[in-house]
């Protein structure tokens, strides 16, 4: 089946800085989801990507849709306290009613 | 509004013990999922109801039932728990259409010792 590789599986940051996370796959998408996840919470939706190329913010999130429809890239800028959390990308084939591969997340620290 | 609302939110059960988690959303989706999360493995489908009616096997189907009741409610069955699924469980639901955002609930903690 289809397999979604995040990296880093986690990392660790001071506030104020820029977080760059990517999720890549063995198979083409044509739909890419970022989540995140606090603890002990269910996954609340960040960004939702639906053309190559697509570029999308979401207050200090962007998101990229990349070119070969094989990866996604999500970027926090000036990063706080509460960006803390699992982020998790999510990838979807073809209609497939909405079967989503998820990557296996990132686990965000941020020292104040 | 509440979204996607789950129930428990946290359950232990001994090994052969059966349990029904409940699932409902007030958006007037039609498709619903149910998941498992295991640490370091992400999120895996265990079954997903594509529409009021029907009922699909996931990547892990395998010692769990489902029941889409009507098109709010979808409902999980373990009917003979074993520790090895020990997990947490999310619901899920997506409206029709080009959109494939799926709105998570808060989740169901299930200890099976």
């Amino acid at each position: 089946g289809q397999q979604l590789n995040q990296s880093p599986q986690s990392m660790f940051i001071q506030e104020g800085e820029d977080v760059s996370m990517n999720c890549t796959s063995s198979s083409i998408f044509n739909t890419w989801l970022w989540y995140k996840q606090d603890p002990g919470e269910g996954p609340v939706l960040l960004i939702a990507l639906y053309k190559a190329g697509e570029l999308t913010s979401n207050g200090r999130l962007t998101a990229q849709f990349g070119i070969t429809r094989k990866d996604s890239f999500l970027n926090i800028s000036a990063s706080i306290p509460s960006d803390v959390g699992i982020y998790f990308c999510a990838g979807l084939y073809g209609t497939s009613y909405g079967k989503l591969t998820f990557g296996q997340g990132t686990i965000l620290t941020v020292h104040p | 509004n509440a979204g996607v609302t789950q129930t428990p939110k946290f359950q232990v059960l001994k090994t052969g013990q059966s349990m029904t988690l409940q699932c409902a959303q007030d958006m007037n989706h039609n498709s619903m999922y149910w998941y498992r999360q295991d640490p370091g493995m992400g999120l895996r489908l265990i079954y997903y109801s594509a529409s009021e009616g029907t009922t699909d096997k996931g990547e892990v189907p395998n010692g769990y039932n489902v029941s889409r009741l009507n098109k709010r409610e979808f409902s999980l069955r373990l009917e003979s728990a074993a520790p090895s699924q020990t997990s947490v469980y999310f619901c899920a639901s997506r409206a029709s259409g080009r959109e494939n955002e799926q709105y998570f609930g808060p989740g169901t903690r299930l200890t099976v010792t």
